[in-house]
């Protein structure tokens, strides 16, 4: 069985502030997908990670895949409160549309 | 261009009733997924479906079954509801290749009394 272990699970910070999330597995993935969702919403796409050793950079954001392709970090500069929300890592393996998802990482940051 | 949409938002029902709940994904897109989101547990997959074709399946009962039609709508089922399957069940649409990641729609909120 797959699984992503992401950690810290919980997250407060003040804004201004610099974060870094993990998120770790034994098992090789195709891609690493990064996920932001708000209180009674869906998931919303990030960032998409494919080739070992990538980094992407969006904004404030940065997401990096593992040279293995089995772990992913994002890293959040300078943290602002409109970053606050649930952050899902997701690992596809190209097995017909299923995505292994991390427990998550529950982001709050104060002004 | 038009999101997932996925109805009703909101639904409560009765153990040992049965549930049906509907997605419609982003035009052109022909893979749809289902995942079930608690506290406890996180976001967890039930089924994906392409051109009408199941082509993977999590680990849940029977009672969770679902299917998509020739527009790319899919619908998922829940026979005799238990409470545990109180949940946000959230559909996904994609385009053929997963590595571009999905779409979310903003989900169903099942509560099962």
């Amino acid at each position: 069985t797959q699984l992503l272990e992401q950690s810290p699970q919980f997250l407060s910070i003040q804004e201004g502030e610099n974060l870094t999330v993990y998120c770790n597995s034994s098992s090789v993935f195709s891609s690493l997908q990064w996920y932001r969702q708000e209180p009674g919403e869906g998931p919303v796409l990030l960032v998409t990670v494919v080739t070992g050793g990538e980094v992407k950079k969006l904004k404030r954001l940065t997401f990096q895949f593992g040279d293995a392709r089995k772990d992913s970090s994002l890293h959040i500069t300078a943290a602002q409160p409109g970053d606050t929300g649930l952050y899902l890592c997701a690992g596809a393996n190209n097995q017909g549309g299923k995505l292994i998802f991390g427990q998550g990482t529950e982001l709050s940051v104060k002004p | 261009k038009a999101g997932v949409t996925q109805t009703p938002r909101y639904l409560i029902k009765t153990r040992g009733q049965q549930v049906t709940l509907s997605c419609s994904p982003i035009s052109g897109h022909r893979s749809v997924s289902w995942y079930q989101q608690t506290p406890g547990q996180g976001l967890q997959f039930l089924f994906e479906y392409f051109s009408e074709t199941q082509r993977n399946k999590g680990n849940f009962p029977g009672r969770f079954s679902g299917r998509q039609f020739s527009n790319s709508r899919s619908e998922m089922n829940v026979s005799t509801l238990e409470l545990g399957d109180s949940a946000l069940y959230l559909c996904a649409s994609s385009t053929l290749d997963s590595n571009n990641g999905y779409t979310f729609g903003s989900g169903t909120r099942l509560t099962v009394v």
